[in-house]
């Protein structure tokens, strides 16, 4: 099956730092999210972006579903930023039930 | 618009006992999934109702865990004789449809002593 990859694993940011996490994906998606997870595990969506660029606020997200990646932007960091990110995707010709897979995440934690 | 709800938030049982949680989705969408997080990693699939459905099981799913969307409304996700192993975080998400993206409830945070 598909492996969804992201790095890195960990990244320790001071406060108004940019960041940029990376989530490869081993065969081509049919769509692709990215989540926030709060402390206490709930994931909130950020992105569905299958193809291209959105953006957000301070946050952006690009995938280039041809080169089978998608890269998190985040700018200006907040402590409120800090906590797992996700990177799920639905694989493409996964029959029609629209599950994903995750990748490991990556721990952010945003110092003041 | 309440969102998928998760039913409860936390539960410790001991081992052998059995559990259900309950999981409402978003209202419209027909398209229910359950999924399992242990400590450091991400969700896993473990099973998708389209309506009342059950389409597809993942072999995560065993014998001791059975689901039930008897409606096509709420689901319920049941492990029978628990284990020490099945302490997890049990996510329900919902969509409308395969191309639409995917919303998860708050979760239900398993502890098996």
């Amino acid at each position: 099956g598909i492996q969804v990859e992201q790095s890195p694993p960990d990244l320790i940011l001071q406060e108004g730092a940019n960041s940029t996490l990376r989530c490869n994906f081993s065969d081509s998606v049919n769509n692709l999210q990215w989540f926030h997870q709060n402390p206490w595990g709930q994931l909130i969506n950020l992105f569905y972006i299958p193809s291209g660029t959105k953006q957000n606020g301070r946050l952006s997200a690009t995938t280039v579903a041809t080169e089978r990646y998608s890269l998190l932007y985040i700018s200006s960091s907040q402590t409120t930023d800090s906590g797992v990110y996700f990177c799920a995707a639905r694989p493409h010709g996964s029959g029609n039930t629209g599950k994903l897979i995750f990748g490991q995440g990556t721990t952010l934690q945003v110092k003041p | 618009d309440t969102g998928v709800s998760q039913d409860p938030r936390h539960k410790i049982t001991k081992r052998g006992q059995n559990v259900t949680f309950r999981c409402d989705p978003i209202s419209e969408h027909n398209r229910l999934y359950w999924y399992r997080q242990t400590l450091g990693q991400g969700p896993e699939f473990l099973t998708y109702f389209q309506n009342e459905a059950q389409l597809e099981k993942s072999r995560l799913l065993s014998d001791r865990f059975s689901a039930e969307r008897p409606k096509g409304s709420f689901s319920t996700l049941e492990i029978q004789r628990t284990e020490q192993g099945d302490s997890a975080m049990y996510l329900c998400a919902s969509k409308g449809d395969s191309y639409t993206e995917a919303f998860f409830g708050q979760g239900t945070r398993l502890t098996v002593v």
